[in-house]
């Protein structure tokens, strides 16, 4: 099956800073790589997501990008600001498959 | 609002006993999927329904079991509680296959705690 790492598992960055998060996954077939971002106490929810046929996705101050050959992707945020932290959870799934999350990044923005 | 309604939001309980857990997706969708997040840890899945039948599983212990209803709700059963039980327990729903048809879509959780 499916299996994603995820690095780093903290990630203390300042306020207005950029911030990378990295993912690599097993499975040559996967091709839809979400990113969830879950507050203190909250559900995770979805930010951004990119599918295979795709290098890069940006919305407004986040984008990933997909590396299929090297079978990484990154999720990066731009400008931070407080609001930005929280644990951030990647995953992949191939088609009809369920989705395999890593085990999490804790992004601080300090202020 | 995610759509997706669980209860109870907070357990407490002993060990030893069994709680369920329900579930209620959003309209429309057919997945369900239970996910167990112990402190400070990952989404750790333990199983999907599409349905009404089981789909996946993941590494969900004998002592649990799981059901989707014909309505499309579902309920997560917890029995022989041990204190290592103790987490929030995360149901999920999507319109198909996570993945083929998009987003899954989180309920608040249902934060159990073992005493």
């Amino acid at each position: 099956g499916e299996n994603v790492e995820q690095h780093p598992s903290t990630l203390s960055v300042q306020e207005g800073d950029s911030a990378v998060i990295k993912c690599t996954y097993s499975d040559s077939a996967s091709n839809y790589f979400p990113w969830y971002k879950q507050e203190l106490g909250k559900r995770p929810q979805l930010i951004i997501d990119i599918r295979s046929n795709v290098g890069e996705k940006k919305d407004q101050r986040i984008a990933v990008t997909l590396n299929k050959t090297a079978k990484h992707f990154s999720l990066h945020i731009t400008e931070t600001q407080p609001e930005d932290s929280a644990v951030y959870f990647c995953a992949a799934s191939r088609a009809g498959n369920m989705l395999t999350f890593g085990g999490g990044t804790r992004l601080m923005v300090k202020p | 609002d995610s759509g997706v309604t669980q209860t109870p939001k907070h357990l407490i309980t002993a060990t030893g006993q069994r709680v369920t857990l329900r579930c209620s997706p959003r309209s429309g969708d057919l997945s369900v999927y239970w996910y167990q997040q112990s402190l400070d840890q990952g989404l750790q899945f333990l199983i999907q329904y599409y349905n009404g039948e089981e789909r996946a599983k993941g590494n969900i212990l004998e002592r649990f079991s799981a059901q989707q209803f014909p309505d499309l709700h579902s309920e997560l059963n917890l029995s022989s509680l041990e204190l290592g039980d103790s987490a929030l327990y995360f149901c999920a729903s999507s319109v198909g296959v996570a993945g083929v048809t998009g987003e899954l879509f989180f309920g608040e959780g249902s934060r159990l705690t073992v005493l």
